[in-house]
This record gives structure tokens, sequence and C-alpha cells, in this order.
């Protein structure tokens, strides 16, 4: 079974930087692109971050996606309370032909 | 504008069947292909099932192979999901979603909820 590791959860104060980790492997991140997904309270999801590093229109440029090897880091910046939210990685693994999502990271900004 | 709205979802009992319904538009639906993803409540998202756009492949869930099937027909720009074998665990809401490429997601429906329950 194929895994996107992410920390539950990170906090910042209002205006810090905050970044999110996302783990694979070679036949995951290492094969495949990664998208990023913000999902406000009761809402559903919203594209951040796709093709690894490249965001929609729409999206402020305190959003921005990396990735190396078999791990992903999405990073936002000037934290806002309007950011807390739970974000999730997501990418597809070609050994097994499935969809893959991380287990969601909770943004807390303090 | 791409609107994805989700229906068919309710109460149903472990070992029934159901179909949910995506009705898309704003778009040319052919071009594109589809994913349905769920969420459990309180948890986190999880991929169910995906399928081209011309409907002539699709990938599952290890959780839902052999009870789920994803179809679309093109004609009425509508997408399916056949659910049997229903379990407990089954429980979620279920996204409609388009890929943009690469297996990634661009739109979300506002999703429909499925409950499981004897």
């Amino acid at each position: 079974q194929s895994v996107l590791t992410q920390p539950p959860s990170v906090s910042a104060a209002p205006g810090q930087t905050v970044t999110i980790s996302c783990s694979g492997s070679s036949s995951s991140i290492g094969t495949n692109y990664v998208s990023w997904y913000q999902q406000l309270p009761g809402t559903a999801p919203k594209l951040l971050i796709y093709d690894n590093d490249k965001r929609p229109s729409g999206i402020p440029d305190r959003f921005s996606g990396s990735k190396s090897g078999t791990s992903a880091t999405l990073g936002i910046t000037g934290l806002q309370a309007g950011d807390e939210a739970d974000y999730y990685c997501k990418t597809w693994d070609s050994s097994l032909s499935v969809g893959i999502f991380g287990g969601g990271t909770k943004l807390t900004v303090l | 504008q791409v609107q994805l709205v989700e229906s068919g979802g309710g109460v149903v009992q472990p070992g029934r069947s159901l179909r949910l319904s995506c009705a898309a538009s704003g778009y040319r639906f052919s071009d594109y292909g589809m994913h349905w993803v769920r969420q459990a409540p309180g948890k986190g998202l999880e991929w169910v099932a995906s399928i081209w756009n011309d409907g002539s492949h699709e990938n599952y869930a290890d959780s839902v192979r052999g009870r789920f099937s994803v179809s679309r027909d093109n004609s009425e720009n509508t997408l399916y999901l056949q659910m049997s074998s229903l379990r407990v665990e089954d429980t979620a809401i279920y996204y409609c979603t388009r890929d943009l490429r690469g297996n990634q997601i661009d739109y979300w429906g506002q999703g429909t909820l499925l409950t499981v329950s004897s």
C-alpha cells in the first residue's frame, strides 16, 4: 500500500512562515507530479499547487510548492488567520496505479 | 465556469447498492478524466476511483476494487459511481472531481453524503 506522510499539525503566528512536508516513495512522488489542496472547515478542498510548484490563477504567491526526490513541501508565508485549514498533498503511484493523498496537516494560526 | 454537482447520496443498509451521479457543466466534459474522492466523517481525503476522458480505462483504490464501478456518459456530461456490497466503512462524503492532468485534481464538487447503517 502506497503512503504519503504529512505531519498531523503545524502552527505559527500571524505573519510568520510555515512549511508542510509530504514524504512518499520512488514510485509515487519520485515519478509523478505533486499537488496540494486546502480544505477550510465545512467546505470542499481547493487546489493550491499543481505540477509540484505551480499556482492556479487566484492563488496568492504566499503559497509555494517544491519537490525533491521522494518528498514535497508546501510553504506558506505571511500567515493569516484565514489560512487556518487542513492541507493535503496528493500524487499518483505508478506501480500500484492508484491515487494517494497524504493524511492531512492541520494548520493553526496562533 | 466549471461546475460539478453530485447527487444520489443518502442512507443505505450494509450489503445494499447505490449509484452516485455527477453532472458536469461549464467545460467540454469529454476532454477530461474524472476522479471520485471520499472523506469519512472527521477523517482525511481518500482517492476512490478514476476514469479516462473517453471511458476506456478505470482505476480503483484497493478498498473499493471489485465492489465499486466508475463510468461516464459523455453525451450527458455525467459521471457515475456504482457502489455495491456497501459497508459501514464506506460512510463518507463523496466528491466528484476533474483531472487537470497527470492525475491531479483541479475542480471539486460540493460532495454528497453516503451513510451506510443498519
